[in-house]
């Protein structure tokens, strides 16, 4: 059975500061999703990452993928407040798709 | 503003009723899914429909019923649903199932509250 664990689950920090959050799937998987989701609003696609050694950019967010260790990174870079929100990553296997339970990043002005 | 436009945003039905939630695409993706999130938790794979046909049913309860009737349109049944099944429902699309390097797009969802 596919999990996907992600941690930390809560995660308050100060404008400036940077850090990262961990995703830890179980088994093989086809494909690694990062999303990012406001209060009361829909989910938003952040990156896609396929292969081993994957690293993809957006602004202040960077994921990378270590396929043979089963984690995907988000890093976030001197976070502004405009980046507080859940972000979830998630797992494709055989056309199943299972998230992580998220992490809720406050960033504090 | 998604471009998978789900309707209505909210409804308060109960426990005896009969209601459908609706869901569009106009991107020519041929992959659509239904997902539950309740609050504060992530969102579970309810359905996948590959091509118009249904690929995946994650042993949803029959009184949840989905219909694809074309390649753009998605619905969801619903029939003396329980207080439980309250919840944000949000309807996906994708180019594929299977090999695609591309995200699901998700609509804004349905707040579903069930009496």
């Amino acid at each position: 059975e596919l999990k996907v664990e992600q941690n930390p689950l809560f995660l308050s920090m100060q404008e400036g500061k940077n850090y990262t959050i961990y995703c830890n799937y179980s088994t093989t998987s086809d494909r690694l999703y990062w999303y990012r989701q406001d209060p009361g609003k829909s989910l938003e696609s952040l990156f896609v990452l396929l292969s081993n050694g994957a690293v993809k950019q957006e602004g202040r967010l960077m994921a990378s993928l270590d396929t043979k260790a089963r984690l995907s990174t988000l890093h976030i870079t001197a976070a502004v407040h405009d980046l507080s929100a859940t972000y979830f990553c998630a797992v494709d296997r055989d056309d199943k798709i299972i998230f992580g339970k998220g992490t809720r990043l406050h960033i504090l002005p | 503003d998604t471009e998978v436009t789900q309707t209505p945003k909210h409804l308060v039905m109960g426990m005896t009723n009969k209601k459908s939630l609706k869901c569009e695409q106009h991107m020519g993706h041929r992959a659509m899914y239904w997902y539950k999130q309740k609050a504060k938790k992530p969102p579970e794979l309810m359905f996948v429909y590959s091509y118009e046909k249904l690929s995946i049913n994650e042993s949803v309860p029959s009184r949840f019923s989905p219909e694809c009737p074309n390649s753009s349109l998605l619905n969801l049944h619903l029939h003396a649903l329980q207080p439980e099944d309250s919840a944000l429902y949000l309807c996906a699309s994708s180019q594929e199932t299977g090999e695609s390097n591309q995200p699901q797009h998700f609509g804004d969802g349905t707040r579903l509250s069930i009496l």
